[in-house]
């Protein structure tokens, strides 16, 4: 089983402060992504990253890939309360699996 | 507009039933994939299919079964319901791309009493 942890599980903050999430796994991916998902909706695409170091900005949040294609994390900088949601980071197996992690629920507070 | 769709978004069973869940999606898609969500879990993956009549395990299947006779339906079914089986269950595709986004559907949200 390919288990992604993502850290932290809640997280709280007031409008403007920065943060990050993490997403750790002990497995190999060949790409991971990162969708948020909405109350009663699904998730939806954030953004992929394929390339061991890789880094991708998405105005105030910028994403990076690990080195090793292992783990990964998102900055959010001045945070704004559209930003409130799951946050959910998924890594694609070679065989077309995609797992995904334990998910951290934001709140932004105005 | 590319859509996935489940036949219902709220269901309540008995416990004992047997429950099909139906997902279909029209992106000529061909993997498609059942996961279910519970707080503090996240998404797992329960099966997935890469074509038609193939599927494969997830991390979680015990108690579950599948059916993809066609490419655009995927069904998920629970062979005697239970009641640690209440949950959000949603259906994904993925065209099967290495960079491939999931699409999903709105959830189903599972009761068994």
């Amino acid at each position: 089983t390919q288990l992604l942890e993502q850290s932290p599980q809640f997280l709280s903050i007031q409008e403007g402060e920065n943060l990050t999430v993490y997403c750790n796994s002990s497995s190999v991916f060949s790409s991971l992504q990162w969708y948020r998902q909405e109350p009663g909706e699904g998730p939806v695409l954030l953004v992929t990253v394929v390339t061991g170091g890789e880094v991708k900005k998405l105005k105030r949040l910028t994403f990076q890939f690990g080195d090793a294609r292992k783990d990964s994390s998102l900055h959010i900088t001045a945070a704004q309360p559209g930003d409130t949601g799951l946050y959910l980071c998924a890594g694609l197996g070679l065989n077309e699996k995609l797992t995904f992690g334990t998910g951290t629920r934001l709140t932004i507070i105005p | 507009d590319v859509k996935v769709t489940q036949s219902s978004r709220y269901l309540v069973k008995r416990t004992g039933e047997k429950v099909f869940l139906e997902c279909v999606q029209d992106m000529d898609h061909e993997n498609m994939f059942w996961y279910r969500q519970d707080p503090g879990l996240g998404l797992r993956l329960i099966y997935f299919s890469y074509d038609v009549k193939m599927k494969e395990k997830g991390d979680i299947p015990e108690g579950y079964s599948v059916s993809r006779e066609k490419k655009e339906r995927f069904s998920l079914i629970l062979e005697s319901a239970s009641t640690n089986q209440t949950s959000m269950y949603l259906c994904a595709s993925t065209s099967g791309a290495f960079d491939t986004e999931a699409f999903f559907g709105q959830g189903t949200r599972l009761t068994v009493v």
